[in-house]
C-alpha cells in the first residue's frame, strides 16, 4: 500500500475560523511533510517531521501549527489565516533511512480562505 | 545553489507518439532525482526515482534516464495516450539535505486524441 490519504478534500474557511487538515499513511514511513502549492507552481516545503518530532520549519507563520500525534498521522492546525493562504496543501511521507528515499504524496486539501 | 529547469513549459502532441520531457540541473552532486505527475487540482504521483548511481529506471511505458555529468534527466513516454495528459515535475535531492527537494516548474503535457 503506497497510499497517503488527506482529509478534507476541500475546505472553505473565514479568517477568524480554526480548522485542521489531516494526513494519514500506513507505509511505516517515519518522515512526514507538509507542502503548500499555489496554482502553476511547484510545491513549497513547510514542515518536516522525523520520528514524530518536528525537524524542519521553513519559516512558516505561526497561524499554521503542525502536529504529529503518532507515526501514521500528521495534522495541520489553521487559525487566523489570510486570503493569500488559499492554496493546495499536500502531505507526503518517506522513509528516514537511506537518505529519506522516495516521497509519496497525498491527493491534497484545496483550501480557500474568505 | 541548485537550480532545476524544465523545458518546454508546455507540450502538445498527437496520441500514439513517443515523446521526451527534459529536466536540467546546475549542480551534478545530486543524491537522487524523482519524476512526478500531477493532474489538475490533484496531488502528485511519484513515477520514477533514480539514484545518483543509476543511469535509468523503467516503469511500463515510462523510462527515465540520468546523466549527472551533463546535468540532465529525461522522461521518455512511449506510445502516448490521452490519459497521459498532466503536468510532469522533476525534483532533485542533494547530498546536503535529507529532506529538501529542489523542484522544476513542470511541463504541462497535452495528448490530443
Amino acid at each position: 500500500d503506497t497510499e497517503v490519504t488527506q482529509t478534507p478534500k476541500h475546505l472553505v474557511m473565514g479568517m477568524t475560523n480554526k480548522k485542521s487538515l489531516k494526513c494519514e499513511q500506513h507505509m511505516g514511513h517515519r518522515a512526514m511533510y507538509w507542502y503548500k502549492q499555489k496554482a502553476k507552481k511547484p510545491p513549497e516545503l513547510m514542515f518536516v517531521y522525523s520520528y514524530e518530532k518536528l525537524s524542519i520549519n521553513e519559516s512558516v507563520p505561526s497561524r499554521f501549527s503542525p502536529e504529529c500525534p503518532n507515526s501514521s498521522l500528521l495534522n495541520l492546525h489553521l487559525h487566523a489565516l489570510q486570503p493569500e493562504d488559499s492554496a493546495l496543501y499536500l502531505c507526503a511521507s518517506s522513509q528516514v533511512d537511506q537518505g529519506y528515499g522516495e516521497q509519496y504524496f497525498g491527493p491534497g486539501t484545496r483550501l480557500t480562505v474568505t | 545553489k541548485q537550480e532545476v529547469t524544465q523545458i518546454p513549459a508546455a507540450l502538445s502532441v498527437p496520441e500514439g507518439e513517443n515523446l521526451v520531457l527534459n529536466c536540467s540541473f546546475t549542480d551534478s552532486a545530486i543524491y537522487n532525482l524523482q519524476w512526478f505527475r500531477q493532474d489538475p487540482g490533484k496531488g502528485l504521483t511519484s513515477l520514477l526515482l533514480i539514484q545518483s548511481s543509476q543511469r535509468e529506471q523503467t516503469s511500463g511505458r515510462l523510462n527515465a534516464s540520468l546523466d549527472k555529468s551533463s546535468g540532465r534527466s529525461t522522461l521518455y513516454i512511449a506510445a502516448s495516450q490521452p490519459g497521459d495528459s498532466a503536468t510532469y515535475l522533476c525534483a532533485v535531492k542533494g547530498w546536503d539535505s535529507n529532506y529538501q527537494l529542489i523542484w522544476g516548474a513542470g511541463t504541462k503535457l497535452i495528448i490530443k486524441p
